[in-house]
């Protein structure tokens, strides 16, 4: 059955960094487009970054860009969020998200991991 | 950026009624949207995707409809397990509603 776990939460001061690690199994995971998703504490769902099946495009939410990179390894089925310059409302859980079926995106999360919680704080 | 609106942000019900959520896109979005429910503490799951289409697994109860700039989430007979937060998502670019909390009476 298909599970995503992540992994490398954890809390941190304001301008560090980290590093989000979602491990892929039950699927082909070198087919599908993923995304990360978070959540900031009792608020709703705020998509993050998504990158390609081959990693050949990679697309991040204005609120990060610049400071979030996306990557993936299909050798290891997993996918990676580099967090740098990290600020106290990137503050959440973070969700590891599969793509639907598609040949291209499709744009929606057929499944998803358990979450791992940032807590950016001095 | 095309904005989603969810109404209600609450809804409070008996086991049995008929419950509709409503989102609204800023712009028209075809049938790009998607439907999700949250438990608490617990990750999202897709119910609908292309507006109407159920993921599979998902009881036939739950159903959504709509087009162009406003879309509807019925779930046609409340049971106790359907208390949730339910989100709609634009899947053209990415971005979610607020939320509709989903209460029992």
């Amino acid at each position: 059955q298909v599970q995503l776990v992540e992994s490398g939460g954890g809390v941190v001061r304001p301008g560090r960094s980290l590093r989000l690690s979602c491990a892929a199994s039950g699927f082909s995971f070198s087919s599908y487009t993923m995304h990360w998703v978070r959540q900031a504490p009792g608020k709703g769902l705020e998509w993050v970054a998504l990158i390609s099946y081959d990693g050949s495009h990679t697309y991040l939410a204005d609120s990060v860009k610049g400071r979030f990179t996306i990557s993936r390894d299909n050798s290891r089925n997993t996918q990676y969020l580099q967090m740098n310059s990290l600020r106290p409302d990137d503050t959440g859980v973070y969700y590891c998200a599969r793509d639907g079926p598609s040949v291209a995106s499709a744009g929606y999360f057929d499944y998803w991991g358990q979450g791992t919680l940032v807590t950016v704080s001095s | 950026d095309i904005q989603m609106t969810q109404s209600p942000s609450s809804v409070s019900a008996s086991v049995g009624d008929r419950v509709t959520i409503t989102c609204r896109a800023s712009q028209v979005i075809s049938n790009w949207l998607a439907w999700y429910q949250q438990k608490p503490g617990k990750a999202p799951k897709l119910l609908i995707f292309a507006t109407s289409s159920l993921q599979s697994g998902v009881p036939s109860r739950f159903s959504g409809s709509g087009s162009g700039t406003d879309f509807t989430l019925t779930i046609s007979s409340l049971q106790p397990e359907d208390i949730a937060t339910y989100y709609c998502q634009q899947t053209n670019g990415l971005t979610f509603g607020g939320g509709t909390n989903v209460e029992i009476k």
